[in-house]
């Protein structure tokens, strides 16, 4: 069952340049998509979300992208800074179910000085 | 800024013994959630919880499982009869009535079953 797939486990970028996470899945029903960071040893952080009726939401640094017809969200970070070399995950969400989340497996950034 | 708690922060246990993993979510908070991840694979929703009672549960949250809000800052999830499979970081989240969305994560409880 991996309806929310993150298909790169890990990423590197030069500090500076732009980090682009990507995320797909397969349920038509998710309408609401959530990106968290995750440090070790610390629980995941809320970073950015979107909902379906958008394609795209900017918060400073952090861009997420969704494309409905593709099933497929990306993370921009720009520019990137070591302190964003942490695991990061897509969620998403279908209504009517609880605020159940379903998570992708995670892609681990790390930004090189 | 308020947080979610949790503990123990790791929790060692033998199989077939019941553990209670303890969580105080943020406290202007309504809704409540358990979640687990085992090593190396993703974050698995377990259960949500409204009102004084769970309003979603994953299939992994079978009658092993339990959750209560004993009073009105704890919330507690209760593993009966560990088995070695339960073994994971178990996370806590709570989020507000309006920004449900917005689910705010504890540290989590590492718990070793062995």
């Amino acid at each position: 069952d991996q309806q929310v797939k993150q298909n790169s486990p890990s990423l590197s970028v030069q500090e500076g340049r732009i980090s682009i996470l990507n995320c797909d899945y397969t349920n038509s029903m998710f309408d609401y998509f959530l990106w968290y960071k995750k440090y070790p040893a610390e629980g995941p952080t809320f970073l950015i979300s979107i909902s379906s009726i958008k394609d795209k939401n900017e918060d400073g640094r952090f861009t997420v992208f969704l494309n409905k017809s593709a099933k497929h969200l990306s993370l921009h970070i720009v520019p990137s800074q070591p302190g964003d070399s942490a695991v990061y995950f897509c969620a998403a969400n279908i209504p009517n179910t609880g605020n159940q989340f379903y998570f992708g497996t995670g892609t681990s950034l790390t930004v090189i000085p | 800024e308020p947080e979610v708690t949790q503990t123990p922060s790791h929790q060692v246990t033998q199989m077939g013994q019941e553990v209670i993993l303890r969580c105080v979510p943020i406290s202007n908070h309504l809704y409540f959630y358990w979640y687990r991840q085992i090593l190396g694979q993703k974050v698995e929703f377990l259960v949500s919880f409204y009102n004084n009672e769970i309003s979603e549960k994953s299939e992994i949250f079978d009658d092993q499982f339990s959750v209560e809000r004993p009073d009105g800052s704890n919330f507690t999830l209760k593993i009966r009869s560990t088995k070695l499979e339960d073994s994971a970081m178990y996370f806590c989240a709570s989020s507000p009535l309006a920004g449900w969305y917005t689910q705010y994560f504890g540290p989590g409880t590492r718990l070793t079953v062995l």
